[in-house]
């Protein structure tokens, strides 16, 4: 059981828009840790997307887009292609617990 | 540019100790945190233990406190994990990465993991 919530999968078309949801609680997200979101290729180790919240690191297209409110954030990526397939993971802090928590992760499936 | 090699990994017994070390270049090794991060097979990400850039200062995951113990080396640009007391379900690919404060710590750059297998 993961502390950070996310949907074990999300899918859309090519060219169309999904969002990915990651939600914490008052003692991660909600106390105003930042979010940072992960992209992993099929095969590929982890990679840094979204630091921050809603900061992208030099190379990632800006397709994609990071929000939070409240104990939530969302991943938002735009004019999806088909290598985006990938999982991705969200990240926090989480202040009861002195820890990085994790999101379980979110299969994005391109139709 | 960053580069992070870790090394170390293999199958080893319920109970036995394994050493794993991750060679970092291309970077200020001693201005960074570090992190440890690992990934059951077919499973998701599971934090393990940070270290401060000096190295007086680490964190735990409560999977792992009071077995596993992160250190690092800033003349050699290495950094560590020893695992004692390893059980089945520390099976995994054990990434280390650099680890960047933005209200709270994230792993900016990965290196390719090394595998650790646990049976008997």
């Amino acid at each position: 059981q993961s502390v950070l919530t996310q949907p074990p999968s999300v899918s859309g078309a090519p060219g169309q828009r999904v969002t990915i949801s990651c939600t914490g609680s008052n003692s991660n997200i909600g106390a105003g840790f930042d979010v940072h979101w992960y992209q992993q290729l099929p095969g590929t180790v982890p990679k840094l997307l979204i630091y921050g919240n809603s900061n992208r690191p030099s190379g990632v297209p800006d397709r994609f887009s990071g929000s939070k409110s409240g104990t939530s954030t969302s991943l938002a990526i735009t004019g999806l292609q088909a290598e985006d397939e990938a999982d991705y993971y969200c990240q926090s802090y989480d202040n009861d617990l002195s820890a990085w928590v994790f999101g379980g992760g979110t299969k994005l499936t391109v139709l | 540019q960053v580069q992070l090699v870790e090394s170390g990994g293999g199958l080893v017994k319920p109970g036995e100790s394994l050493r794993l070390s991750c060679a970092a270049s291309g970077f200020t090794f001693s201005d960074y945190y570090m992190t440890w991060i690992r990934q059951a097979p077919g499973g998701g990400l599971e934090w393990l233990s940070y270290i401060s850039n000096i190295g007086n200062t680490m964190y735990y995951a409560d999977s792992v406190k009071g077995r596993f113990t992160i250190s690092r080396d800033n003349v050699k640009n290495l950094l560590f994990l020893q695992m004692n007391s390893l059980r089945a379900e520390d099976t995994a690919v054990y990434y280390c990465a650099t680890a960047t404060y933005s209200s709270g710590y994230y792993a900016g750059y990965w290196g390719q993991g090394t595998l650790v297998a646990v049976s008997s």
